[in-house]
């Protein structure tokens, strides 16, 4: 079956720190991946997202990177800050089609000491 | 940038009763809307694809004589949970947009059936 999959539930950095996520994929391709902030008790909110065609997309401290070979996606936060806080989750749609859902992995709590 | 409102926020209704929950696009037309469920500690599993002017389109698994979907109207979406029992105790989120530009996400309600 075709799966997305972020294999750590948690990940505690210190702040100031890089923290990096992971997102594996398999079964497919897919032509894009997304990822989503969610606080707690909140609907996810859009970050990113990176093309398959495209190796690297930044946005602030924010970058993912997208590696066909491998199958994998990596966020990344550089110079983290407790406010950065939150759980992450990668997402695959189907195409670059508004009526297609998205498919969410089990998301990565991010938490950042001061 | 797109916003998407969800009412209520949170509901408490007891075994038995329905339960109504409004999804709207305030600054953009959807004609495909998307409800999410979503146990505590985990992600965000697809219910169910609204379509306006059509019949929704359910997941495996999801019945759709208890979770009634309308979407009546480009802006607007409805998912009615009826007879709702305790296990149908969880946080429900809409979602519209879609393309390169992300999902956009509504702040999600919190049904609990006593």
């Amino acid at each position: 079956s075709q799966k997305i999959e972020q294999n750590s539930e948690a990940l505690n950095i210190q702040e100031g720190k890089t923290a990096t996520l992971t997102c594996n994929y398999t079964n497919y391709s897919p032509a894009y991946l997304q990822w989503y902030r969610q606080d707690p008790g909140r609907g996810p909110v859009f970050l990113l997202l990176i093309r398959e065609n495209e190796k690297e997309k930044r946005k602030e401290r924010l970058k993912v990177t997208f590696d066909t070979t491998l199958k994998q996606s990596l966020f990344h936060i550089t110079a983290s800050q407790p406010a950065d806080s939150a759980t992450y989750l990668c997402a695959r749609s189907g195409g670059n089609q508004a009526g297609t859902a998205l498919i969410f992995g089990k998301g990565t709590t991010l938490s950042v000491s001061s | 940038g797109a916003v998407v409102s969800q009412h209520p926020s949170w509901v408490i209704c007891k075994s038995g009763t329905s339960v109504k929950i409004e999804c709207r696009s305030l600054d953009f037309q959807a004609t495909t809307m998307f409800w999410y469920r979503q146990f505590p500690k985990q992600s965000l599993m697809l219910m169910a694809t609204s379509n306006e002017g059509s019949k929704a389109t359910y997941e495996q698994g999801v019945e759709k004589d208890k979770f009634l979907i309308n979407h009546a109207s480009l802006t607007l979406s409805t998912l009615t949970v009826t007879s709702a029992h305790p296990e149908d105790s969880s946080f429900y989120i809409c979602s519209a947009g879609g393309g390169f530009y992300g999902y956009t996400f509504g702040s999600g309600t919190r049904l609990t059936v006593v």
